[in-house]
């Protein structure tokens, strides 16, 4: 089956940086969404992004699907940033990276 | 967008009992799914649910311990059956919209078995 991908695992910030999640997966797929999963578990929807770049606010993602890959940045991180960062592709289901374990320092 | 509840947000329970979770939606859906995602881990699907067919289950899931129903479009449930320890998890409801294949999560119910 598809593999996902995602680096760093792990995160740690002092509010104000800039970071950048990557996310590689091993074969062509119908969809790649980023998510956030808040300290209570919560899974709120960041891009639906099979190609291309989208913005919303400080944050803003890009997909590659030439080249299987997508990246999410955010700038200006706050605290509540914290959490995980999950990016999942479409392939025959919905398949979920491993996550990225994000922790912005006041 | 969509909406989506669970019913319980958390419960504990003992060994040896079931628990049924309810997962509503405010539009109607064809594709729900069933996640899981054990303590400190990813998400891993269970089981997809479309309305007016049996459940399709995953590798390493089965209908015995993991019923599941979906009677209507908007309405689903699924059923953790003689629950164990290893059965603490988190387990998340989410549908996929028809046209755009973009999914949406509900607020998961985090289950205790002691």
């Amino acid at each position: 089956g598809i593999q996902v991908e995602q680096s760093p695992p792990d995160l740690i910030l002092q509010e104000g940086a800039n970071s950048t999640l990557r996310c590689n997966f091993s074969d062509s797929v119908n969809n790649l969404q980023w998510f956030h999963q808040n300290p209570w578990g919560q899974l709120i929807n960041l891009f639906y992004i099979p190609s291309g770049t989208k913005q919303n606010g400080r944050l803003s993602a890009t997909t590659v699907a030439t080249e299987r890959y997508s990246l999410l940045y955010i700038s200006s991180s706050q605290t509540t940033d914290s959490g995980v960062y999950f990016c999942a592709v479409l392939w025959d289901d919905m398949r979920f990276g491993a996550g990225t374990r994000l922790t912005v320092k006041p | 967008s969509a909406v989506i509840s669970q019913k319980p947000s958390r419960d504990i329970c003992q060994r040896g009992t079931s628990l049924t979770i309810q997962c509503q939606v405010d539009s109607q859906v064809t594709m729900m799914f069933w996640y899981r995602q054990q303590p400190g881990q990813s998400l891993t699907l269970i089981a997809t649910a479309n309305q007016g067919s049996e459940a399709t289950y995953e590798s390493g899931f089965v209908i015995d311990k993991f019923p599941i129903s979906r009677p209507n479009l908007t309405f689903s449930t699924l059923t953790v059956s003689n629950m164990s320890p290893e059965d603490s998890s988190i387990y998340l409801c989410s549908v996929r919209r028809d046209v755009s294949y973009e999914q949406y999560f509900g607020p998961g119910t985090r289950l205790t078995v002691t």
